[in-house]
């Protein structure tokens, strides 16, 4: 089956400006995780969507925001852009998050963001 | 909240060798450890994981183990062969309830030299 898809893969914007990221999770998964990867960071967890609903948010200010429709595909947005914000943006799908029918997050490529 | 720590930051071992990378978490809570492989320009790959209730978990040349006294668990990494190089993370997570998020290691660059 289909793996994440994260589109666009790329983007290149200007401070100040807003970016919208987008990601189609596996078939039948429900939670949609949203990670930043830096080299001075690392992963550092966003927030995570179940069924539309935001149900954890990591450290990050309110110019982050997500949310996620009926068919599980979720979005993430970043408004007024700085230089820091320039990451790979990771997404994840799961199918369950508890118990041992959870079979762990798969990862989707990712969108590069570059601020300039 | 949690903090995950991971060490050695780079490892560098020869071919057939084995590798070792060691992580610690902080929250006594945590009950979910996976482990991540993440090539350059790649996504980061789900390679073996461990719950709290097992103390050693095995897939082919790789191994977990969890010490949940000490709070830290090890990737272990047999018979290493090149394509085995790239970036490992590792992560801890809480999986009761109906929310989790994953704390993840700074990554340990391992590269297998021939």
């Amino acid at each position: 089956k289909a793996g994440v898809t994260q589109t666009p893969r790329y983007l290149i914007k200007t401070r100040g400006q807003q970016v919208t990221l987008s990601c189609s999770p596996i078939s039948g998964h429900r939670s949609v995780s949203w990670y930043q990867q830096t080299p001075g960071q690392g992963l550092q967890f966003l927030f995570e969507y179940f069924s539309e609903t935001q149900r954890n948010k990591g450290n990050f200010p309110g110019r982050f925001s997500g949310r996620q429709f009926s068919n599980s595909r979720s979005e993430m947005n970043v408004s007024t852009l700085e230089l820091g914000d320039s990451a790979l943006y990771l997404c994840a799908s799961s199918s369950h998050l508890t118990g041992e029918g959870f079979r762990g997050y798969t990862f989707g490529s990712g969108t590069r963001l570059t601020v300039v | 909240g949690e903090n995950v720590e991971q060490h050695p930051s780079t490892l560098s071992v020869q071919e057939g060798d084995s590798a070792v990378i060691k992580c610690t978490y902080s929250d006594s809570a945590s009950n979910y450890f996976p482990w991540y492989k993440q090539e350059l320009g790649k996504r980061p790959q789900l390679i073996i994981d461990i719950r709290s209730n097992v103390g050693e978990k095995k897939d082919q040349r790789i191994a977990v183990t969890l010490n949940k006294t000490a709070k830290h668990f090890s990737l272990h990494i047999t018979e290493t062969q090149p394509e085995d190089s790239a970036v490992y993370f590792c992560a801890a997570s809480n999986m009761a309830g109906t929310a989790s998020k994953l704390t993840f290691g700074t990554g340990t660059r391992l590269q297998v030299t021939l």
